[in-house]
């Protein structure tokens, strides 16, 4: 168990619809990342907050957005869904500070797994 | 556009066999690379190499890394069916997002 949770753990939707995926990262760190894991992409890396705010951008689409709350925790929002966002969404997790020991090792939570019909 | 390519992308092998999984990358302002070990939930972390030359090792697993032919490779000794999984190899760069590679399907065999 690496301290990292997320809900759903599964959510099936239709095309069209919107969903909200939910992250609390472990106890004290202060990043969280989002990645999207399909069959034929690999995982990859969507977004990244810290402290609440937008740290860095990776292959996010449009109709996704993310935000980070003061408590830390992060929310994964998406809309319009397509058949092609059918994927595993993982949150991640680690404390990113220069001086840290756990500056590049992120902690993965178990996922959510998302089918869109 | 950073780039990461593990090879192979699946190994069948028998229990006891000793496996080498290979990953190279391209990546702008190379800070680490990381290995990962996937079953059927999250990513789990094995190990994170900054230096070239430096072996790491945790039980029948070790990595070592090389900077200069970027590349890293991920041996296993004495496999056990406990370690059938997929392996995952992440760079870190110019972003604070990791880039995987496809990962390498790792089957043991009894």
């Amino acid at each position: 168990d690496s301290g990292v949770t997320q809900t759903p753990k599964h959510l099936i939707t239709a095309t069209g619809q919107r969903v909200t995926l939910r992250c609390s990262p472990r106890s004290g760190d202060l990043s969280v990342y989002w990645y999207q894991q399909s069959l034929d992409q690999g995982l990859q890396f969507l977004i990244q907050y810290y402290n609440g705010e937008e740290r860095a951008k990776g292959n996010i689409l449009e109709r996704f957005s993310a935000q980070q709350f003061p408590d830390l925790h992060s929310e994964l929002n998406l809309s319009s869904l397509e058949l092609g966002d059918s994927a595993l969404y993982f949150c991640a997790s680690n404390l990113n500070h220069e001086t840290g020991s756990s500056y590049n090792e992120q902690f993965f939570g178990p996922g959510t797994r998302l089918t869109v019909l | 556009e950073d780039k990461v390519v593990q090879s192979p992308l699946s190994l069948v092998v028998h229990e006891g066999d000793t496996v080498t999984l290979n990953c190279s990358y391209e990546v702008t302002n190379f800070r680490s690379l990381l290995w990962y070990k996937q079953e059927k939930k999250a990513p789990t972390f094995l190990f994170m190499l900054t230096s070239s030359g430096i072996e790491k090792k945790s039980g029948r697993l070790s990595s070592i890394l090389d900077k200069k032919e970027l590349f890293s490779i991920l041996n296993i000794t004495a496999t056990q069916t406990g370690d059938s999984a997929i392996y995952l190899c992440a760079v870190t760069g110019g972003a604070d997002g990791l880039t995987f590679g496809k990962g390498t399907h790792l089957i043991i065999q009894p």
